[in-house]
């Protein structure tokens, strides 16, 4: 069965750096997400794409964060300057497309920003 | 606005016992209805959905969801559980409303633990 893959699963970094996560969507689906869930917390909507661009954003996405999809197969989210409030689990999705259909998700990426 | 409540942290049954964990909701319009899964250190896993017509819905692992208009709830059911279905359960919604967003908004989250 097609999935989500992300990578690394788990990511320590100093405050202030910059983080790239990685996912590979799944390959016939045309929209991708990032959701984020603070330990403890709900699941949080960051960002959608499609096409290569942002087609949605919540407040939480601010100019700290992009997305990118690089080559055609991996779509990433970079975080610059990381601070300690961003860590946390780092979701990748993606649905065939924005209807009625059901969105997939990765098993996450653990960023700790120390 | 759309919005969904789990007023649950947490639901503890005994194995083989039926398990009921709630969810409510509010749109605009009509909803678009999820119930995912989260084994520890995995991803969410889809469970079920309700779009339209029947209001109980069958989904994997034995699990069903009966979706309640008036009560405008989509509680997740199971006739007997399992020490393997003990995971974080989310409910989410999308309100199918002209002009609602195509994201759906999550629960924070129903922790089931089954006893032995």
């Amino acid at each position: 069965e097609p999935e989500v893959t992300q990578t690394p699963s788990h990511q320590v970094t100093q405050m202030g750096q910059e983080v790239i996560l990685r996912c590979v969507p799944i390959s016939n689906h045309l929209y991708f997400y990032w959701y984020r869930q603070i330990l403890g917390q709900k699941v949080e909507f960051l960002v959608s794409f499609y096409n290569n661009e942002i087609s949605e954003k919540s407040e939480i996405f601010d100019d700290q964060f992009s997305v990118e999809r690089p080559d055609g197969s991996n779509f990433t989210l970079k975080i610059r300057s990381t601070k300690l409030e961003d860590s946390a689990m780092y979701f990748c999705a993606s649905s065939p497309d924005r209807g009625t259909n059901t969105i997939y998700f990765g098993e996450g990426s653990w960023l700790t920003v120390v | 606005a759309q919005s969904v409540a789990q007023p649950e942290d947490q639901v503890n049954v005994a194995e083989g016992n039926p398990l009921t964990v709630k969810c409510t909701y509010s749109v605009s319009g009509n909803p678009y209805l999820f119930w995912y899964v989260q084994y520890p250190n995995r991803g969410l896993q889809f469970l079920l959905k309700y779009i339209t017509g029947d209001n109980l819905v069958k989904g994997s692992y034995g699990f069903e969801a009966e979706f309640n208009k008036s009560q405008t709830s989509f509680h997740l059911k199971k006739p007997s559980a399992l020490v393997s279905d003990s995971a974080l359960y989310f409910c989410a919604v999308r309100d199918m409303a002209a002009g609602g967003s195509y994201i759906p908004t999550f629960g924070r989250g129903t922790s089931l633990i089954v006893h032995p």
